[in-house]
């Protein structure tokens, strides 16, 4: 299966921005999606983990969720700061716990 | 603080070998599985391989299959990338990185180092 991202999206500071990740075949909640931000120049970080929930250290205005409907795993920013900006893959894996990546939104904050 | 520091990139022809290092601390690295990850120029990120935190199981992604070999040291807390019959597609960064959680591999991928860069090249 794949992970689809929109490849750029660009938002104000102090706005709200939600990316989303689509899973072309099987069950968006069959597994557990993570999320991680990559900085200009940077090695990943995770960002959330299992769907929805943010490692210590991230702050709240990070949110996550999954949609049944549209088979899509959202991340939600808020109060958007000059320092978000930064790539945002989704990641998940199937049944033979083979590892799949979205290919990346690159979010611009301006 | 935990730390995972890569070594062993470069530059190396089409065909040939090259084996990455990366060096653990700052936690217990025989209770964590591991893996390779990696990002060709400009591009997303590709999975590589894992090994579990005992060295049992490993796996690797479609694309490097046969060619690559994940292994570890838990005495000398060191992952190894072992490539051969490498290809000019697989110029990329690879990162070391730590399963988030103990034991059992979650394929949830925190923290990551700073990775290595390989280029093949003739």
């Amino acid at each position: 299966f794949m992970l689809t991202q929109p490849h750029s999206v660009s938002e104000s500071p102090g706005k709200t921005v939600t990316l989303s990740c689509t899973r072309s075949s099987g069950a968006i909640d069959s597994k557990f999606v993570h999320w991680y931000q990559q900085r200009p120049g940077s090695a990943p970080t995770l960002l959330i983990s299992e769907d929805k929930h943010r490692p210590s250290g991230v702050p709240d205005r990070f949110s996550a969720s999954i949609d049944t409907s549209s088979n899509s795993a959202s991340l939600t920013i808020s109060d958007l700061e000059t320092e978000d900006e930064a790539d945002y893959f989704c990641q998940s894996y199937d049944g033979k716990d083979h590892v799949v990546f979205g290919g990346g939104t690159k979010l611009t904050v301006l | 603080q935990v730390q995972l520091v890569e070594s062993g990139g470069g530059v190396v022809q089409p065909g040939r070998s090259l084996r990455l290092s990366c060096a653990a601390s700052g936690f217990i690295f025989e209770n964590y599985a591991m893996y390779w990850v990696r990002q060709a120029p400009g591009k997303g990120l590709e999975w590589v391989a894992v090994i579990s935190y005992d060295g049992v199981t490993e796996d690797y992604g479609d694309s490097v299959k046969g060619r690559f070999t994940i292994s570890r040291d838990n005495a000398k807390n060191t992952l190894y990338l072992q490539m051969t019959s490498l290809r000019t597609e697989d110029t990329a960064i690879y990162y070391c990185v730590r399963n988030r959680i103990r034991g059992m591999i979650s394929l949830c991928f925190d923290p990551w180092g700073q990775g290595t860069q390989v280029t093949v090249s003739s």
